[in-house]
Order: structure tokens, then sequence, then C-alpha cells
């Protein structure tokens, strides 16, 4: 069945630093990606997603790239703000008709000062 | 803001009881989809529904229905409640149901269960 793995938090990083958040994936066919984000007391927000391969999705700073060869999907910022700090998730749905998302367990991303 | 309400926004319940979770879609979008969100399993799919009728089932318990109606919103009914349901519940939409291209779901604020 489909899986999504992401690296464990939490990853505490100081403002204008560097993030990546490691995703990787088991799914059959071609699976759309994306990253979901959930602030505190909130619901999730999509922040970004890709289709295909070599796809690359960007939203607010972030990006991730699509990568079919090492079944991967990591987020990436080159300068995170302490307005970052969240849970964010990997996701996959298989296109398959139904779309239902298989998440990854989230990343919980602390931001300081 | 997503365009999906969720209501009630908490829910304190007892053991053995019977709760309804209301879900509003957005506008125009015709597939609703139900996930329980705990500390212990993280974010699972439980169903989906489009146009009005079941389309994919996920870890759903037999304890637990949903339905969605004319006017395109869902009901998640759970009943003989355990402690273990406490959970957030998040609904999401999407346009229609996925033929090849996969929609983007549109999450709700959530519906914080607590069964003590």
């Amino acid at each position: 069945g489909n899986s999504v793995t992401q690296m464990e938090g939490p990853v505490t990083l100081s403002e204008e630093a560097f993030l990546t958040i490691n995703c990787t994936y088991t799914a059959t066919g071609y699976p759309s990606l994306f990253w979901y984000v959930q602030y505190p007391g909130e619901g999730l927000q999509l922040l970004l997603k890709a289709t295909k391969a070599d796809d690359k999705g960007s939203n607010k700073g972030f990006e991730a790239t699509y990568r079919k060869e090492t079944t991967s999907f990591h987020l990436e910022k080159g300068s995170v703000q302490v307005s970052d700090s969240a849970v964010y998730f990997c996701a996959l749905s298989s296109n398959s008709g139904y779309s239902t998302l298989t998440f990854g367990k989230g990343t919980m991303l602390l931001v300081s000062p | 803001d997503s365009g999906v309400t969720q209501t009630p926004k908490h829910l304190i319940t007892a053991t053995g009881q019977r709760v309804t979770l209301r879900c509003s879609p957005r506008s125009g979008d015709l597939s609703v989809y139900w996930y329980q969100q705990s500390l212990d399993q993280g974010l699972q799919f439980l169903i989906q529904y489009y146009n009005g009728e079941e389309r994919a089932k996920g870890n759903i318990l037999e304890r637990f229905s949903a339905q969605q109606f004319p006017d395109l919103h869902s009901e998640l009914n759970l009943s003989s409640l355990e402690l273990g349901d406490s959970a957030l519940y998040f609904c999401a939409s999407s346009p229609r149901l996925a033929g090849g291209t996969t929609d983007t779901q549109y999450f709700g604020p959530g519906t914080r269960l607590t069964v003590l």
C-alpha cells in the first residue's frame, strides 16, 4: 500500500536558518505529492504540491521537487521566520480516481528569534 | 479560510454516547473526505463521499458512519464512543472525483472530540 515517511521532529532552528524536512514515499503508479502545514490550533492548509516527476512546487518561499528516482519530496526554505513555526505534513494521493490522501506523521518546526 | 466549515468546534461527551459532526464543503465541491487526527495514529483517512455516494473507505470503524446529503453537506456519526475515539476530526472537500489528475483537498478547521 501507499506510505509516507517524514523525518521526526521537532526541528529547532534560529530565524533566517535554512530548512530541510525530508519526505520519502512508497506508492504504486504515479502519485501526486503535497505538503500541508498546520499552525497551532488550526486546520491543515495546502502549502504546495507537485503532480508529476521533476515538478517543483513552491509557495511562500518554500519549495519541494518531485524526485521519482529517489521517491522523495523534501521541503526546503532558504530563510525561516518565527511565523513558520508549525507542523508540516507530507502527503501523497494516488491518481486512481479517488484522491484519498496518505499522510506522513508530521514534523514540528520550531523557529526561535 | 479554506471555505470548508465544520461544526461544532469542540465536543465533550461520555463513553458509550453517540455524536454527529457536520461539514459543509466549499461552494461547488462535490467530494467530501473525513480524516481523524490522533496523537498515536497521526492523520488517517476515514471515508470519502462524492455527490451523495460513498466512494472510498479507509480505516473507519464499524461504530462510525457517514453520509452526504443532497445539498452536499456531510455528517460523520460516531457511536458507542470509547476513550480512544478522542481526536481531531477533519473534513476536506475537492471539486470532483479525480480521474487521472488529483484535485487539491481543502481542509476545514476540525472538530475536537473529547470522550471522558
